[in-house]
């Protein structure tokens, strides 16, 4: 799987945009970008994934760059529910056994008022 | 609403017990998985199951086993509990990898030996 780097932390107003990079370099053809989250002491929550095309959701936007190396996930109007870790994974999206993930250490937001 | 549940949030064992955690899904999902996660290293997958009775080792399955009867129940069990076993661990589990490769989480459960 290819590896990711984000930044271990970063801040936030409440009611601005969140704009979370995550770098990806060796990403190969035929990996997909998906981005989780995990507020404090619960278990990790989908959020959103993409190929090569930008995608929205209703929670929030990814942006991934043409050539595929880099992707940032979007909120577009902050709260203080989504202070959270983001983690940001790379993964092909082929059929066969199950569907490991490999979570990094992701990216620290802490959303302020 | 799709629901991952977990026997225990929080559990303290001796070093030597047998542990089992259990977890349930409703989704009628085919995958099944157990991560861990530590401070600073992220979630490490013990085991997973893409099927009733099957399983296959993820990246640490060493002083872990599992069990899957059912579709719906995947239980991890600690054969013989150490300190090193501390952690926070989580079930998820996912359609077939065909479809998506969401993952649905549980709450977690935080074991602690002593």
């Amino acid at each position: 799987d290819a590896k990711t780097t984000q930044p271990p932390s970063m801040d936030c107003a409440e009611g601005r945009a969140a704009n979370l990079p995550c770098n990806h370099s060796t990403i190969s053809g035929n990996e997909y970008v998906y981005w989780y989250r995990q507020i404090h002491s619960q278990g990790p929550q989908y959020i959103i994934h993409g190929l090569k095309n930008n995608e929205t959701n209703e929670m929030a936007s990814l942006i991934i760059t043409e050539d595929r190396k880099s992707s940032t996930l979007i909120l577009p109007h902050a709260t203080l529910r989504d202070t959270a870790v983001y983690y940001c994974i790379v993964r092909p999206y082929s059929t066969g056994t199950a569907s490991k993930l490999t979570f990094g250490t992701g990216t620290r937001l802490q959303v302020t008022l | 609403d799709v629901k991952v549940t977990q026997s225990s949030r929080y559990l303290v064992k001796r070093t030597g017990e047998k542990v089992f955690l259990e977890c349930v899904q409703d989704m009628d999902h085919e995958n099944m998985f157990w991560y861990r996660q530590d401070p600073g290293l992220g979630l490490r997958l013990i085991y997973f199951s893409y099927d009733v009775k099957m399983k296959e080792k993820g990246d640490i399955p060493e002083g872990y086993s599992v069990s899957r009867e059912k579709k719906e129940r995947f239980s991890l069990i600690l054969e013989s509990a150490s300190t090193n076993q501390t952690s926070m661990y989580l079930c998820a589990s996912s359609l077939d990898p065909g479809l998506s490769y969401e993952q649905y989480f549980g709450p977690g459960t935080r074991l602690t030996v002593t």
